[in-house]
């Protein structure tokens, strides 16, 4: 079955305690993105790859960092979590040569800094 | 700069149409998508359209898009409760085919009475 998988679902940190959370796809797609959704302000994109090695930020990528390693995982670091990260947070995927219909999204990853 | 904007609150009756509307700025958009949030799950895609067309239906889901005014709707005909989730409208702006950035509206809460 074609999916993005996240790792965990959730989690409970406290302040300045790294944390990875995972993001796998089984499509090899190129192309891999980061979000996270706010109440009141939808999703916003915090940093992207177009295939591995290659990486950019996007709209809010401060308190963040990623890498590419392999085609399928994107993990999203965070070295000192604060609470203004606490969200939820979604990874998606999609093939350099699909259209914006074939972008799958994750299960989603709900953080809570305290 | 690029923004889109949806109400954030819609409630309806159970077989009464609903219309969730969205407005964006980025006139240079390829795509325009509806995605549904079901509580505690991931995005999914309902339906999109390209944006030199002005409508398109999908058996309950009709999507209008009024170009001039940067203006989409998405109509559901005869709502059922299992339609109570969260509506996002995003836009792909011009470029990011390179980025894998979608732009999303706040989200619109659709509650369905019964």
């Amino acid at each position: 079955e074609a999916q993005v998988t996240q790792n965990p679902r959730y989690l409970i940190t406290v302040t300045g305690k790294k944390l990875t959370v995972t993001c796998s796809q089984n499509m090899n797609h190129e192309y891999m993105s980061w979000y996270r959704q706010d109440p009141g302000l939808g999703l916003r994109q915090i940093y992207y790859s177009m295939n591995v090695e290659v990486t950019d930020k996007g709209d809010v990528p401060e308190g963040y960092k990623v890498s590419r390693k392999e085609k399928r995982n994107f993990p999203l670091i965070l070295e000192s979590p604060s609470p203004n990260q606490t969200s939820l947070y979604f990874c998606a995927s999609r093939g350099r040569i699909q259209g914006w219909n074939e972008q799958f999204f994750g299960p989603g990853t709900r953080l809570t800094v305290l | 700069g690029e923004d889109v904007e949806q109400s954030l609150f819609l409630s309806v009756r159970e077989g009464d149409s609903s219309v969730i509307n969205c407005t964006y700025t980025d006139s240079s958009s390829t795509y325009l998508y509806w995605y549904k949030q079901e509580p505690g799950a991931g995005l999914q895609l309902l339906t999109y359209i390209f944006s030199n067309m002005d409508m398109k239906q999908d058996q309950r889901l009709t999507v209008l898009l009024n170009k001039k005014d940067k203006h989409l709707s998405l109509r559901i005909a005869d709502t059922q409760t299992g339609d109570s989730a969260i509506y996002f409208c995003a836009e792909s702006p011009k470029g990011s085919g390179n980025t894998g950035k979608l732009i999303f509206g706040q989200g619109t809460t659709l509650q369905v009475k019964p």
